[in-house]
Parts: C-alpha cells; structure tokens; sequence
C-alpha cells in the first residue's frame, strides 16, 4: 500500500511557541491531504482539507488562524499550530488520497508545556 | 447528517474465538466504506474498502462484507497480534471515495493467549 510520513513523530514545546508538522506521500502524488486530531481513546476528528496550490478548508470550530496549513507540492502538506497552549497537546494525524483510498501517516504526538 | 455507528464498542475474545464487529451507516448515496485498523499511538492503517452491497474482501484471517446498511468485519481464528482498535469511515454526504471520512467510534479488540 502507498505509505504517508509525518515529521515529528513527538514534539514538546513551551506555551506560546509555534510548532511545525510534516506531512509527505511518499510513493504517490496526493492532490488532497487531510489533517485529523484524535483524543485519548477517542476517534478521528477531520480539521481541515488539503488542496496543492489553494488555500485549506477548515471543519466548523477549528482556528484557521492558529491551525495554519500548507500544501506547498502534490508530495507534502504541514501543519503549524501557532502560539501552541497546553490545550492543543493531542495526537494529530495526517492522510492522504490517492483518488481511491486513503492512507494515514504514522501520527504527531505534541505535547505543550 | 451522515452517521455511523460501530458496535461493540470493546470486544474481548481468546485465541482462535472467532467474531464479527459491526459498522451501520446511513448515508445518502454510499461512495464507499473502508475499514482501517489503529494501533495504540499510530495512525491507521488501511485494510479494505468496499463499494456495493455484496462486495466482500479479505486479507488473512479478516473478511469484510457489506450490506445496504452495515458492514461486518470478521475475525476468524484471531490471535494476540490482532488486538487493536478497528475503525470503519464513509466519505461525507455529497463527497467522494476520496474525500472527507466520518469515522465511527471505533470497536477495541484485544485477543487473549
């Protein structure tokens, strides 16, 4: 299957700081990249929709502000949480689509201090 | 509004006990369902997707089929190695295969030696 990469695996970072994730498929070129937060034992919960060369579509009630996106190639996606608070620790995963299915990356865990 | 619903929401079952976990789903128009498996701390990881009523697939001891309204993910002879939360996901109401997922809950499995 196609495999989806993702940079950092875990971060920590102090409150007020800014943190940057990448996403890359990496044996397909992915028009359309997802980026998804998921909470201790809970399920995914989509943020906001990826497309190379345009702006995101960000889901009702996520900051597009402090959640910035960008999708710069048809390889690569990142997400930057701004101004990072302890509230934004979570688990946040990346897919991506390659006009059939939809593969996940292995996942971010960032942790705010 | 697009739903779905897995059940049960854990299930526990000893090596080589046989199962089925649950996905229904209503949709308006069903442009696929794909069943994914996640590890505690990773991303899912694709099993299978399925399009039509009646469409089974499988991949070693997993067998997914589908009906109008529910999936089945069929465990056969299951072994430690299978413990995992399995997720089932529709492409959101007027989306594509390849578009926005809603996720169901997900059903924990854990396979006992």
């Amino acid at each position: 299957g196609a495999v989806v990469s993702q940079h950092p695996s875990r971060v920590i970072c102090k409150s007020g700081t800014s943190v940057k994730i990448e996403c890359r498929s990496l044996d397909f070129q992915a028009t359309t990249m997802f980026w998804y937060r998921q909470f201790p034992k809970k399920s995914l919960m989509l943020m906001a929709t990826s497309n190379e060369g345009s702006k995101a579509t960000y889901e009702q009630g996520v900051e597009k502000d402090k959640f910035l996106i960008n999708h710069a190639s048809l390889t690569l996606s990142t997400l930057t949480v701004t101004s990072a608070h302890p509230e934004d620790s979570s688990f946040y995963i990346c897919s991506a689509s390659d006009y059939y299915e939809q593969y996940f990356g292995p996942g971010t865990r960032l942790t705010v201090t | 509004e697009d739903q779905v619903t897995q059940s049960p929401e854990a299930l526990r079952l000893q090596e080589g006990e046989s199962s089925s976990l649950n996905c229904s789903y209503t949709v308006s128009g069903l442009r696929g369902l794909f069943w994914y498996r996640q590890d505690p701390g990773k991303g899912p990881e694709f099993l299978f997707t399925l399009y039509s009523a009646g469409e089974e697939k499988e991949k070693e001891r997993l067998k997914a089929t589908l009906t109008k309204k529910e999936s089945f993910l069929h465990i056969t002879a299951p072994k430690p190695e299978d413990s995992a939360t399995y997720l089932c996901a529709v492409p959101f109401a007027g989306g594509t295969s390849y578009g926005k997922l809603t996720f169901g809950q997900g059903t924990i499995l854990t396979v006992h030696p």
